[in-house]
């Protein structure tokens, strides 16, 4: 099964962009990269999905690198609010196949 | 929209017992999910189910049963609770294939087996 690899944690200060990397080197052409994040004591809460191309909603940006192999979810304007754990997961057609790494816990500064 | 809920948000248990964790969503998504979170840990996926009538086994299944009698609703079951079942439960749904469709997740269950 293809796996993901994020760092255990990251640090940013408030109002600065955050880059949360992710590596999929196993990635297949059909998988499509999630970002998840999950705030203390809450359900996970969907951020964004890709393909191939880079993909921009209002909570975030994700750009994809041209192999797929990784992908970095960018936070434009980190806030206090969007400390919490950040996971990026494969999801194939295959709905079984849907496995949540242990993610980045990322902590805001103020 | 209520989303998804889950009933109860808490629950003690005695090893040996067994108990029922009820999932809805109000969304009519035909996939839906039911995912264990340890300490620390990531989600893994137990049971899922992509349609009325029909589940299918995840990553870590044994000691859990499952049901989708009705599309908005997903049951999840433990015939005979461990310790090793202590976790928050995590229910999810989908519109259709979670590959290219974000799953909504529900508040979890904090489950406790003695």
């Amino acid at each position: 099964d293809a796996k993901t690899t994020q760092p255990n944690s990251m640090e940013s200060n408030e109002e600065e962009p955050v880059h949360l990397p992710c590596n999929h080197s196993t990635i297949s052409g059909t998988d499509y990269i999630h970002w998840y994040r999950q705030l203390p004591s809450q359900g996970p809460e969907y951020v964004i999905h890709g393909l191939t191309s880079n993909v921009n909603n209002r909570m975030a940006s994700l750009a994809i690198a041209e192999d797929r192999k990784s992908s970095t979810l960018i936070l434009h304007r980190a806030t206090l609010r969007d400390a919490a754990v950040y996971y990026c997961i494969l999801r194939s057609a295959n709905a079984g196949k849907s496995t949540f790494g242990d993610g980045t816990t990322l902590t805001v500064k103020p | 929209n209520a989303g998804v809920t889950q009933t109860p948000k808490f629950r003690v248990l005695k090893t040996g017992q067994s108990m029922t964790l009820l999932c809805a969503q109000d969304m009519n998504h035909e996939y839906m999910y039911w995912y264990r979170q340890d300490p620390g840990m990531g989600l893994r996926l137990i049971h899922y189910s992509v349609g009325e009538g029909t589940t299918a086994k995840g990553e870590v299944p044994d000691g859990y049963n499952v049901s989708r009698l009705k599309k908005q609703n997903f049951l999840l079951g433990l015939e005979s609770a461990a310790p090793s079942q202590t976790s928050v439960y995590f229910c999810a749904s989908s519109p259709y294939r979670s590959s290219y469709n974000e799953q909504f997740f529900g508040p979890g269950t904090r489950l406790t087996v003695l």
